[in-house]
């Protein structure tokens, strides 16, 4: 079975810092990779995805991960973080050939101050 | 565009009594399903759909029932609540079953049991 690691329960950052949540993962079979972002008393919502490709993915609001294979790791990154980043992030796996069913990592809560 | 649409918001039961969590989406998704998060756990998958008249058991699935008569709506039953069940609970949809589609959350019910 697959399995999601993120070792940082709580990140704290002052504003214009760069950032790092890191996410590693355990599958047998290839995945899909994904890392959500959920704003206080909100849902869930894509930041972006790795289906195949470029290891560097890019997503919304500046943020970019990169696919290691060879580390089972896909780490999130942002070079300048603003207070409005302040949310959870997890991080996301689905088996290519296993359906639309995704495990979760336990979240990282990013915390920035000014 | 409403996309995935959560009621009630919030919810207080009693041990043993029953509800209906409801979810409906308007995108004409074949894919929907649910989830629970609870602290330092993630979200963790209860059941999905692939369609209408079709269901089947995620990772955590005692407790809970669940039906899709429509495309549109997809309930989530307890029959008997249970303190464990206190969580916040997340439906979600895709455009198909297909590892690679992004998945779309709705905001989220609070369901505590007392």
């Amino acid at each position: 079975a697959q399995s999601v690691t993120q070792l940082d329960s709580q990140v704290p950052v002052f504003e214009e810092a760069p950032v790092e949540l890191r996410c590693n993962y355990s599958s047998s079979v290839s995945v899909y990779l994904f890392w959500y972002v959920q704003y206080p008393n909100q849902g869930l919502q894509l930041l972006l995805k790795y289906l195949s490709g470029s290891t560097l993915v890019k997503g919304i609001n500046g943020f970019e991960a990169e696919f290691n294979k060879s580390q089972t790791s896909f780490h999130l990154r942002k070079p300048s973080v603003h207070i409005s980043d302040t949310a959870e992030y997890f991080c996301a796996v689905s088996l290519t050939g296993g359906g639309n069913k995704l495990t979760f990592g336990t979240g990282t809560q990013l915390k920035v101050e000014l | 565009n409403a996309g995935v649409t959560q009621t009630p918001k919030f919810q207080v039961l009693k041990t043993g009594q029953s509800m209906t969590l409801q979810c409906a989406q308007d995108m004409n998704h074949e894919y929907m399903s649910w989830y629970r998060q609870d602290p330092g756990m993630g979200l963790r998958l209860i059941h999905y759909s692939v369609g209408a008249g079709i269901t089947d058991q995620g990772e955590v699935p005692n407790g809970y029932n669940v039906s899709r008569s429509t495309t549109e709506d997809f309930p989530l039953r307890l029959l008997s609540a249970a303190p464990s069940q206190t969580s916040v609970y997340f439906c979600a949809s895709s455009k198909t079953g297909q590892a690679k589609n992004i998945q779309y959350f709705g905001a989220g019910t609070r369901l505590s049991v007392l």
